[in-house]
């Protein structure tokens, strides 16, 4: 079972604003990073650090976080972003590992 | 360009090893801590080990402790991931990916399927 815990499944309509979040204990002392993964492909790092944009990432996504909650918003979503989406950050047991959460099938209707 | 490539994997019965590396080109290879990612077919991501840059911290998912090591050759700009006592639950396509700052995995390889079957 994964410590960082997300929706399986988000749809939006094309142009319209979503939320995807991820949970865990261990957001409340570290960040979340945020990957996105179409089919066939390796993951992308779209959102780190406490709200960090990778070079080429369109503006459209921003993240944020409060308490043991981190989100990644994309503002006027487009057909490209229908992926998989997971959150990344350190476990809570304070022994420095990985812990992805289970994902977010994002859907653009 | 920077650029992750993968290679090693394969097909390999329950109980048998395989060893996979990345090569690493276009950064300094030396000055980042790099980790391994997997992803069983249609599943999640799972983290798996990561190593630092100069080799003195390392850490494994409860899951391969015990039966996977990791090292990096800084002078051949390369990672490694030794994997013995390989279970069906193994299988996966197995990503290294570059850490940097917060934590984050900024760039990932192609990736190479390892399958565990008799």
């Amino acid at each position: 079972s994964s410590e960082l815990t997300q929706d399986p499944a988000v749809s939006v309509a094309l142009g319209q604003t979503v939320r995807i979040t991820c949970q865990g204990d261990s957001l409340r002392s570290y960040y979340a990073s945020w990957y996105q993964q179409k089919p066939g492909q390796a993951p992308v790092l779209v959102i780190y650090g406490k709200n960090n944009r990778p070079s080429g990432i369109p503006d459209r996504f921003s993240g944020s976080s409060s308490g043991n909650t981190a989100s990644l918003t994309i503002t006027g979503a487009q057909a490209e972003d229908e992926a998989d989406y997971y959150c990344n950050s350190r476990d809570s047991s304070g022994n420095h590992l990985g812990v992805f959460g289970g994902g977010t099938k994002l859907t653009v209707l | 360009e920077v650029q992750l490539v993968e290679s090693g994997g394969g097909l390999v019965k329950p109980g048998g090893s395989l060893r996979l590396s990345c090569a690493a080109s276009g950064f300094t290879f030396s000055s980042y801590s790099m980790n391994w990612v997997r992803q069983a077919p249609g599943k999640g991501l799972e983290w798996v080990s990561s190593i630092s840059s100069s080799s003195s911290y390392i850490y494994y998912a409860d899951s391969v402790k015990g039966r996977f090591t990791i090292s990096r050759d800084n002078a051949k700009n390369s990672l490694y991931l030794q994997m013995n006592s390989l279970r069906a639950e193994d299988t996966a396509v197995y990503y290294c990916a570059r850490e940097v700052r917060w934590d984050a995995f900024d760039i990932w390889g192609q990736g190479t399927m390892v399958t565990v079957s008799s």
